[in-house]
């Protein structure tokens, strides 16, 4: 079966612009996530809904960073002005509740030059 | 503050070779404990899990973990690794919530 889909798998861009990355979770899981894994570590929690709803953004390192799951499916994570710092693999991962087995996606390898 | 650790940053071994890759948490209350495994090239994937029941808990490919209450740990083990066991292993851990918190992860190389 499809797993968590995530696209594009690589971005590269240059500090200041924006950027949306895509996720796509299994199809029928209401809990989706989204965390940044840097060089070196483990991944770290972003965000965390339930259906259409943020219940918890408190992972997100600013106000720049943003994420939306308007129809409780597909998931898109915003980032303006982007800075070097923000450089990082993003992932997804989806279950079927809340406190249910996480399934990844491959993630998103971002750039900022 | 709630946190994971693992103790090793990068192990080495030959085949056939027995692994055990250390993982401790802070935090006294109800925890999910999970291990995932990244493969070169590849996304993270799930290799076993602890809900409740019995604390030896076995996963695929020949691995199985053992949590200790007590310890605060959550060790994984295989007996006798091969060649494709080379991997990151993260140990990750549900803190009686829905976010997951990692550990660094252990690099792990079996040499042929």
């Amino acid at each position: 079966g499809a797993g968590v889909s995530q696209t594009p798998s690589n971005k590269v861009t240059e500090k200041g612009k924006y950027v949306e990355l895509r996720c796509d979770p299994i199809s029928g899981h209401t809990a989706l996530y989204w965390y940044r894994q840097s060089l070196g570590q483990g991944p770290e929690f972003l965000i965390y809904f339930q259906g259409t709803g943020a219940a918890d953004d408190s992972g997100l390192p600013n106000d720049r960073f943003f994420a939306v799951r308007p129809e409780g499916s597909v998931s898109t994570l915003k980032i303006q002005r982007t800075e070097r710092g923000d450089s990082a693999v993003y992932l997804c991962a989806s279950s079927s509740g809340g406190e249910e087995t996480q399934y990844f996606g491959p993630g998103t390898r971002l750039l900022v030059l | 503050a709630q946190s994971v650790s693992q103790h090793n940053h990068h192990v080495i071994l030959s085949e056939a070779a027995s692994l055990e890759l250390g993982c401790n948490y802070s935090y006294g209350g109800t925890v999910n404990l999970f291990w995932y495994v990244q493969y070169p090239g590849q996304h993270l994937q799930l290799l076993l899990k602890y809900f409740s029941g019995d604390p030896l808990v076995k996963g695929i490919k020949g691995f199985e973990a053992e949590f200790i209450k007590s310890k605060f740990s959550f060790n994984l083990r295989k007996p006798s690794v091969q060649w494709s066991d080379t991997a990151e292993y993260f140990c990750a851990v549900n803190f009686n919530d829905y976010k997951l918190s990692f550990g660094a992860g252990t690099t792990v190389t079996v040499r042929a």
